[in-house]
């Protein structure tokens, strides 16, 4: 079974528009973790923004938010006022700590283009 | 900043020949991970190292893998002999303490397969 599910393939998105970007998750552990990475066509992997499961407030680093809903397992990212910048692959994955080992599941990716 | 770097960036081999992706982690970590993107696919994990030795490997890292840090700078990604299907790119990671959350990663080698 997948731990964690992106089911936007892609999305096009018009420019200054806010975007949701969905994933959801499948975790019997207590203690676990979800980020969110960006992957432009360069290649590389930028850390966008992290919850953990015992977070009481929905994270948010500027234009980024995550919107966490627990009972769902849920984790969407919302970018606020896209920028064509914004255009890249996203990832969702969640951090599994294994008897204090640790690793993260990715998801398989929505492509996000910002259409001007 | 510090940052995780990778070396080579970019790495052609044919099939059959053992190749080394090196990487050296932030200075001040301790926990360190390999992971693998098949071109257009998830990002996967294959392995993390911690206190110079394996704490967990997936199952793709079969006897055809292995990892060292050979001097406490460096770590490497071995693969004795290289398949079509390892094509990929290989990211490295690296995350400071127990309670630190975030793995921070390197820029990638893509290694290809000839």
């Amino acid at each position: 079974a997948q731990k964690i599910t992106q089911t936007q393939p892609g999305m096009f998105v018009q420019e200054k528009e806010a975007v949701t970007l969905d994933c959801t998750y499948d975790t019997s552990d207590p203690s676990y973790g979800l980020f969110w990475y960006k992957q432009p066509s360069s290649g590389e992997m930028i850390f966008l923004i992290y919850q953990g499961s015992y977070d009481q407030q929905n994270a948010t680093e500027g234009r980024y938010s995550l919107n966490f809903q627990k009972a769902r397992k849920s984790a969407n990212l919302v970018i606020s006022a896209s920028q064509l910048g914004d255009s890249a692959m996203y990832f969702c994955a969640m951090r599994e700590i294994n008897f204090g080992n640790e690793k993260l599941t990715f998801g398989t990716g929505t492509r996000l283009t910002i259409i001007p | 900043e510090p940052e995780v770097t990778q070396t080579p960036s970019h790495q052609v081999t044919q099939m059959g020949q053992e190749v080394i992706l090196r990487c050296v982690p932030i200075s001040n970590h301790l926990y360190f991970y390999w992971y693998r993107q098949i071109l257009g696919q998830k990002v996967e994990f294959l392995v993390s190292f911690y206190n110079n030795e394996i704490s967990e490997k997936s199952e793709i890292f079969d006897d055809q893998f292995s990892v060292e840090r050979p001097d406490g700078s460096n770590f490497t990604l071995k693969i004795r002999s290289t398949k079509l299907e390892d094509s990929a790119m290989y990211f490295c990671a690296s995350r400071t303490t127990p309670n630190s959350y975030e793995q921070y990663f390197g820029p990638g080698t893509r290694l290809t397969v000839t």
